[in-house]
């Protein structure tokens, strides 16, 4: 059973605070993603990760950075956090191999508010 | 770049009845159509997709037509049963990895 977990299911933070938000896959998947997810407005790609240590922006980068020094971990980071960057933050990873396509499998989401 | 409209926003039936949710997309490059399921609580599921050279795909109650003329495919649920209440989203991707996403759609089968 393929497993993508997420640190926090909920994280306060303060305006100014610079925030980590980690995901860990257990199914040795080269891609992993990072998702802003909110109301009315779907799923936002904010990062992908091809490889360990690559990287590339996705629609909504702005405000936000990743990285990704082990194939299983990849981390989103808010340099510094402000209140429309609260949202829930969905991670994903995909594995290469099998094909052209292949599912993305999401873990369960951090919802994160910065007051 | 890619984008994709998903209607309705939210939708209720009763349960036993057929749920249709429709996608339209803009990239005429996009080959792959998933559909994901999100319960409350948890992150989006894969529940079926399609690939641009198939029509229609069936797994059990659920299907999904592929119109690539038009640009637009659709979720069909039959016989809904309260555990298919739930958000859905549909998505495509016009390269191996990306996906853009649809808004979502509520989807309420009432007992």
């Amino acid at each position: 059973d393929v497993k993508v977990t997420q640190s926090s299911r909920y994280l306060v933070k303060r305006t100014g605070e610079k925030v980590f938000l980690e995901c860990v896959q257990d199914m040795d998947h080269e891609n992993m993603f990072w998702y802003r997810q909110d109301p009315g407005l779907g799923l936002r790609l904010i990062y992908f990760s091809y490889d360990v240590k690559m990287k590339e922006k996705g629609d909504i980068p702005e405000g936000y950075s990743v990285s990704r020094e082990k194939k299983e971990r990849f981390s989103l980071i808010l340099e510094s956090a402000s209140t429309n960057q609260t949202s829930m933050y969905l991670c994903a990873s995909r594995p290469v191999a099998g094909g052209s396509y292949n599912e993305q499998f999401f873990g369960p989401g951090t919802r994160l508010t910065v007051l | 770049g890619e984008n994709v409209e998903q209607h309705p926003s939210t939708l209720s039936v009763q349960e036993g009845d057929s749920a249709v949710i429709k996608c339209t997309y803009s990239d005429s490059a996009s080959n792959y159509f998933p559909w994901y399921k999100q319960e409350l609580g948890k992150g989006p599921q894969l529940i079926i997709d399609i690939r641009s050279n198939v029509g229609e795909k069936k797994d059990q109650r659920i299907a999904v037509t592929l119109n690539k003329t038009a640009k637009h495919f659709s979720l069909h649920i039959t016989e809904t049963q309260p555990e298919d209440s739930a958000v859905y989203f549909c998505a495509a991707s016009p390269y191996r990895y990306k996906l853009t996403f649809g808004k979502g759609t509520l989807l309420t089968v009432n007992p």
